[in-house]
């Protein structure tokens, strides 16, 4: 069963616009992870935020993270055409090996 | 340096059949994990691999199995395939260094039961 819920399901937006997208989680967790899947092919994973850290950057990514409320959200600035993909928050509870808990994934469409 | 090579990229088998699986992580990555991705159940953990043990499972039933040789390349094999176990298969290997890199995933291979 999936821990993470993500909202919206579906977003589509027009370059140049920011894209947010939400994601809820149930237990406690060692770091929260973003991921991007297009078409159905392999994740590349976009960032990692742990679980002492509530702010992170990386290029035109910010990710935050309130473990008070279990919940996470991505922001994408200054949207482009190949950002449309598929967007996964994944929590990692595990102190020793790794085990992924994925959430159902907010299709982003960023039209031109 | 390679990516995580998954194959193959595609396969159909009829159910009742078995299949097996391969993953050759990143060089130097000794954790390997399988994940299987299904419209109805998204993303879902199957097992992981350290050092040839596994180290975590998921709730997949008995006929999914794995294991991970000594230069780290992993196999996963389903048996008595159903057509419900039609699924994309995704592979993802780490270093361990996982607070800053993550997890790097291979492609997958797309399981059509049929």
């Amino acid at each position: 069963s999936q821990q993470g819920e993500e909202d919206p399901q579906a977003l589509s937006i027009q370059e140049g616009e920011n894209a947010t997208m939400n994601c809820s989680y149930k237990t406690s967790i060692n770091n929260l992870q973003w991921y991007r899947q297009n078409s159905g092919r392999g994740l590349v994973h976009l960032i990692l935020i742990r679980s002492n850290e509530r702010e992170k950057h990386s290029g035109r990514l910010r990710v935050t993270l309130d473990t008070s409320k279990k919940s996470s959200s991505l922001l994408i600035t200054a949207s482009r055409a190949a950002d449309t993909a598929s967007y996964f928050c994944a929590t990692d509870r595990d102190t020793s090996g790794s085990r992924l808990t994925f959430g159902e994934g907010t299709q982003l469409t960023v039209n031109p | 340096k390679a990516g995580v090579t998954q194959t193959p990229r595609y396969l159909i088998k009829t159910r009742g059949q078995q299949v097996t699986l391969s993953c050759s992580p990143i060089s130097g990555h000794r954790s390997v994990s399988w994940y299987q991705q299904t419209p109805g159940q998204g993303l879902q953990f199957l097992f992981e691999y350290f050092s040839e043990t596994q180290r975590n499972k998921g709730n997949f039933p008995g006929r999914f199995s794995g294991r991970q040789f000594s230069n780290s390349r992993s196999e996963m094999n389903v048996s008595t395939l159903e057509l419900g176990d039609s699924a994309l298969y995704l592979c993802a290997s780490s270093s361990g260094q996982l607070q800053t890199y993550g997890y790097t995933f291979g492609s997958g291979t797309r399981l059509t039961v049929v």
